[in-house]
């Protein structure tokens, strides 16, 4: 009963932008959606998060689909430092539903 | 920078000992998690927590108990470790309210019983 969906790995060139697709196609109303990273299994860190509206900050972008159900997270000019687990999470309010995750290979 | 602890980082421990993992944060935050996470796969939540007092199980099914005496303070124990325990545990906090906040993760305690 996954809530969300993402491929389970990704290659991206270091200085092109990494976009990270996920499906939560049975997102409700007022859960958001988030975007973490884990790098060798350390604590997970928080990138962005975004209810309908596109959000930007300083780390990404995230681009969410009308219907909203689905999402896409852009970091506009992936480095080696990039590399990791990078998960989709819906957000009911009382608990984060993490994905499987993308494990982002960025090749010098 | 997220101000939650873990402590201890790694453990390795022997079969039926008892073991307390603790997780303390300094942002005065009132919900906090417990989650377990196996190598190579996805955080899966174990216990939660709403503040002082308030305790819950969460998805995954968990030998572990946890307890909320204080708001900074959330221990996960294990009476009897086993081998099946093996596993690395997260804990995370975040503040009172709906779906727009986000979760502060600690560094994780990676357990490891023989």
């Amino acid at each position: 009963d996954a809530k969300t969906t993402q491929p389970p790995s990704m290659d991206c060139a270091e200085g092109r932008a990494a976009n990270l697709p996920c499906n939560h196609s049975t997102i409700s109303g007022n859960e958001y959606v988030y975007w973490y990273r884990q790098i060798h299994s350390q604590g997970p860190q928080y990138i962005i998060h975004g209810l309908k509206n596109n959000e930007t900050n300083e780390m990404a972008s995230l681009i969410i689909t009308e219907d909203r159900k689905s999402s896409t997270l852009i970091l506009p000019h992936a480095t080696l430092r990039d590399t990791a687990v990078y998960y989709c999470i819906v957000n009911t309010g009382n608990q984060f539903y993490f994905g499987t995750g993308t494990s982002l290979t960025v090749i010098p | 920078e997220a101000d939650i602890y873990q402590i201890p980082r790694y453990l390795v421990i022997g079969t039926g000992k008892k073991i307390t993992l603790e997780c303390s944060q300094t942002m005065g935050h009132d919900k906090m998690y417990w989650y377990q996470q196996d190598p190579g796969m996805e955080l899966h939540l174990i216990h939660y927590s709403y503040g002082v007092n308030s305790t819950e199980k969460g998805d995954l099914s968990s030998e572990s108990t946890v307890s909320r005496i204080r708001t900074e303070h959330f221990p996960l124990t294990l009476e009897s470790a086993r081998p099946s325990h093996t596993s690395q545990y997260l804990c995370a906090s975040s503040e009172a309210g709906g779906a727009q906040n986000e979760q502060f993760f600690g560094p994780g305690t990676r357990l490891t019983v023989l």
